[in-house]
């Protein structure tokens, strides 16, 4: 199957401090990648999807300036979290799709903890 | 929107024994249906899925059944392993939308 590569796998930072994420397609050109937020023993919630070269579509609640997602190629996307805060502390996870758009192949994840 | 259920949210079941989580969708236009696996902290794998022209597929061990009526799909596990223990989701999606998760079951085979 399709891979994709998302880094870091960890990241702790301190509060006020920006964090970004980024979701790679090794072996696939990735029209849309989709970022998801996943708390301890809960679904998937998806925060926002991307195309390439457009602006991102956030699901209602997500604020669009405090999740800062950037899809400037077929193979990369980024999310940064500005200014992170405890509460921001997550599973962040994305996935990308390619032109087909039927599945969605995940990233391993970024475990983010802000002290 | 879509709204997925997912039930049972925790299932546990004897190794060699069969497991069955089901899920039920509420857009009629929805019409592909993954089911992923992800162990704990790792990614979400594609285990099957199945689209709507199919009522039922099957992989080895492991089966999905839909039902396009009733608005449900189900995933079967059959002659369950400990490496099957996991947490699983169900999704549905229509052409063009994003997809939509369940709450997720998580299982665990006792050996």
């Amino acid at each position: 199957g399709a891979v994709v590569s998302q880094h870091p796998s960890w990241v702790i930072c301190k509060s006020g401090t920006s964090v970004k994420i980024e979701c790679r397609s090794l072996d696939f050109q990735a029209t849309t990648m989709f970022w998801y937020r996943q708390f301890p023993k809960q679904s998937l919630m998806l925060m926002a999807t991307s195309n390439e070269g457009s602006k991102a579509t956030y699901e209602q609640g997500v604020e669009k300036d405090k999740f800062l997602i950037n899809h400037a190629s077929l193979t990369l996307s980024t999310l940064t979290v500005t200014s992170a805060h405890p509460e921001d502390s997550s599973f962040y996870i994305c996935s990308a799709s390619g032109r087909a758009k039927n599945i969605q192949y995940f990233g391993a994840g970024t475990r983010l903890s802000v002290l | 929107g879509e709204n997925v259920e997912q039930h049972p949210s925790t299932l546990s079941v004897q190794e060699g024994d069969s497991a069955v989580i089901k899920c039920t969708y509420s857009d009629s236009a929805s019409n592909y249906f993954p089911w992923y696996k992800q162990e704990l902290g790792k990614r979400p794998q594609l285990i099957i899925d199945i689209r709507s022209n199919v009522g039922e597929k099957k992989d080895q061990r492991i089966a999905v059944t839909l039902n396009k009526t009733a608005k449900h799909f189900s995933l079967h596990i059959t002659e369950t392993q400990p490496e099957d223990s996991a947490v699983y989701f169900c999704a549905a999606r229509n052409y063009g939308q994003n997809f939509v998760f369940g709450p997720g079951t998580r299982l665990s085979v006792l050996p």
